[in-house]
Parts: structure tokens; sequence; C-alpha cells
């Protein structure tokens, strides 16, 4: 079975600053790692996305993220976060050698970019 | 931009009705997925669906639940016979054929509230 782990539920960082929102997965196989975001009432917005290739793999609006195999994780990252980075951000993950298409969530990291 | 959008964007209903969440995908994706998220949980998979017949589906997805692609441009989720636990956000998602049709796209959803 396929899982992700996102242990913040919150984040806070200053306007400017860096940021990272952490994720790890478990799957079986090879994974397809996907960020996205949710502002308030609205619905999931892709972010970015690793499949194969580069491990830093380069996203909408700055953000990239890392793809670590050894450590199982696809961290978020964005060299200086703006107060408008405020929303809540999912990482999701499918297993590439099943052929399920299915993504599989993580609970959610709220970041909050204050001032 | 294209975008999946939902309607309604809220539905109220008694236990024991019947409800039709609608979904009109972008044009031209041909995989269409339909996930929920009960308040304060995680976004869950329920249903995927390709040529015209369900490719995937978990096992929240019982016979209380079908999809429909009943024309070119809209694909719904019937819920037979409401409860209570079936309250949550519904989203709809479709991606495309090929290298496209890693990333999934999401509408804004439908909150379904069971009274």
């Amino acid at each position: 079975a396929q899982s992700v782990a996102q242990p913040e539920d919150q984040v806070n960082v200053a306007e400017g600053n860096p940021l990272t929102v952490k994720c790890t997965y478990s799957v079986s196989g090879n994974p397809y790692l996907f960020w996205y975001v949710q502002y308030p009432n609205r619905g999931l917005q892709f972010l970015l996305k690793y499949i194969t290739g580069d491990n830093l793999v380069k996203g909408s609006y700055g953000f990239e993220a890392e793809f670590n195999k050894s450590q199982t994780s696809f961290h978020l990252k964005k060299p200086s976060a703006l107060v408008s980075d405020s929303a809540l951000y999912f990482c999701a993950v499918r297993d590439v050698d099943t052929g399920r298409r299915a993504l599989t969530f993580g609970s959610g990291t709220r970041l909050q970019v204050q001032p | 931009e294209p975008e999946v959008t939902q309607t309604p964007s809220h539905q109220v209903t008694q236990m024991g009705q019947e409800v039709i969440l609608r979904c009109v995908p972008i044009s031209n994706h041909l995989y269409f997925y339909w996930y929920r998220q009960i308040l304060g949980q995680k976004v869950e998979f329920l249903v995927s669906f390709y040529n015209n017949e369900i490719s995937e589906k978990s096992e929240i997805f019982d016979d209380q639940f079908s999809v429909e692609r009943p024309d070119g441009s809209n694909f719904t989720l019937k819920i037979r016979s409401t409860k209570l636990e079936d309250s949550a956000m519904y989203f709809c998602a479709s991606s495309a054929l090929g290298q496209l049709s890693y990333e999934q796209y999401f509408g804004p959803g439908t909150r379904l509230t069971v009274t």
C-alpha cells in the first residue's frame, strides 16, 4: 500500500525567508510525486511533480522540491516566502509499478507566511 | 487556462436522498476521477474512469456510488441513498493521455452536507 506523511500540521515563516514543507512517502515500487496547493474555497492546484530525472524539480510560483530516494522524501521548498504563499499544501504519491492512477495524499500542511 | 468546473458548489440533502454531483473536465482530457475530503481529514481517492468505464475504485466506492459520462462534456457522481457520513467535499479531477497524463487537474469541489 502507498502512503504519504506530512509531519507538520503548520509551518510558520517570515516573509522573505526560505520555507520548507516536509513530505515522506511509502510505495512498494517507484514513485511519482506531486505537490498541490489549496487556497480557501478553491480546489487543489497543481504545483510540481517528480517523475524521473533530476532530483530537484521546479514548479509554479518559484516553488521547487527535492526528491531523495534513500530518505523517501520529497520536501517542498522556496528560497523567499511571500505572504500570498499562505495556503494548505498537500503532497501526493502514485505508485508507478502498479499502474494505478489513484493519488494518495498526505494530511496537508498549513503554511502561514507572516509579513 | 482550461479548468475543471463542478456544480453545484454546495448541496444540502436529507439522509436517504439521491444526489448527483456534476463535473466538466478539461476538454481534451480522457481520464476522470472523483476524490473526497471529509472535513479535517485527508483527500481520498474514490474512482477513476477511462474509455467509458471504471478503471479503478477504492473501498469507499461501494454500490451506493456510481459514475457516468452522459455526454461528451459532463462527468457525474451519483450517490443513491445518502448517509450522514457522506458529508464531505467532493473533488472531480481530469488528466490527459501520454506524457501529459501524470498530473491531475482538480475542480473547486462540491460541498455535500447530509442532514
